[in-house]
């Protein structure tokens, strides 16, 4: 199970925001996240936690370990108006994700 | 450039099959595990199922579709592939076809690096 807080949030251009994703057991490093805009392939931001995947811009940033991780992005840009979602690998059910948290401007 | 699509979606009544199909390009599609995850209307997304590379005749799938979902593949066409049997209401979603970061699928770390648009599949009377 991977629980995603908060559910929603609103913010303005700039702001620094703060996504949390927290499993039931601990899943060491192995948790991924994602930007899905409507209507488009979803997208690879950061994977095994921390990592940023190529041609992510660099305000996107995780963190965190075992139960307890989170996406940040540092200053908000209108273009970052989509849904995230974490994942995790490392237990059964594979391939879990959490329920998403959209974003609004 | 990395690129996946997908087709074979549509209306289809309750208790109905159907093939979805998606077609890689840009990569060595043999070299990678494919994953299947879906998306109902309003909903998040859910993992439905993955197919190792050849040679290990490997494959997962998600409890809820268990029995009525098999995925393949077809590396000399490059395609990945999901029968549908059996479908019901609660399978209308969006179905979105994924690479895994590397061959076997199901291991520990593994995640989705290339994501295709995706194809609708309804199921309606």
């Amino acid at each position: 199970q991977m629980t995603q807080s908060p559910s929603s949030l609103s913010a303005s251009v700039g702001d620094r925001v703060t996504i949390t994703c927290r499993a039931s057991r601990n899943i060491r490093s192995h948790l991924h996240w994602y930007q899905h805009k409507p209507g488009k392939a979803p997208k690879l931001l950061i994977y095994e936690t921390s990592t940023l995947q190529s041609g992510v811009p660099s305000r996107f940033s995780g963190s965190g370990s075992d139960i307890e991780f989170s996406l940040t992005i540092s200053s908000v840009q209108p273009e970052d108006v989509a849904t995230y979602y974490c994942q995790q690998s490392f237990l059964t059910p594979l391939y879990a994700f959490g329920q998403g948290t959209t974003l609004e401007i | 450039e990395v690129q996946l699509l997908e087709s074979g979606g549509g209306l289809i009544q309750p208790g109905g099959s159907l093939r979805l199909s998606c077609t890689a390009s840009g990569f060595s599609f043999s070299d990678y595990a494919m994953s299947w995850v879906r998306q109902a209307p309003g909903k998040g997304l859910e993992w439905v199922a993955t197919s190792a590379v050849s040679g290990t005749e490997r494959t997962f799938s998600a409890d809820s579709v268990k029995a009525r979902f098999f995925v393949s593949r077809d590396n000399s066409n490059n395609t990945l592939y999901l029968q549908l049997s059996s479908l019901g209401a609660e399978d209308t979603a969006t179905y979105f076809c994924a690479r895994n970061s590397g061959p076997y699928g199901g291991t520990q770390g593994d995640y989705f690096d290339t994501w295709g648009q995706g194809t609708l599949v309804t199921v309606s009377p």
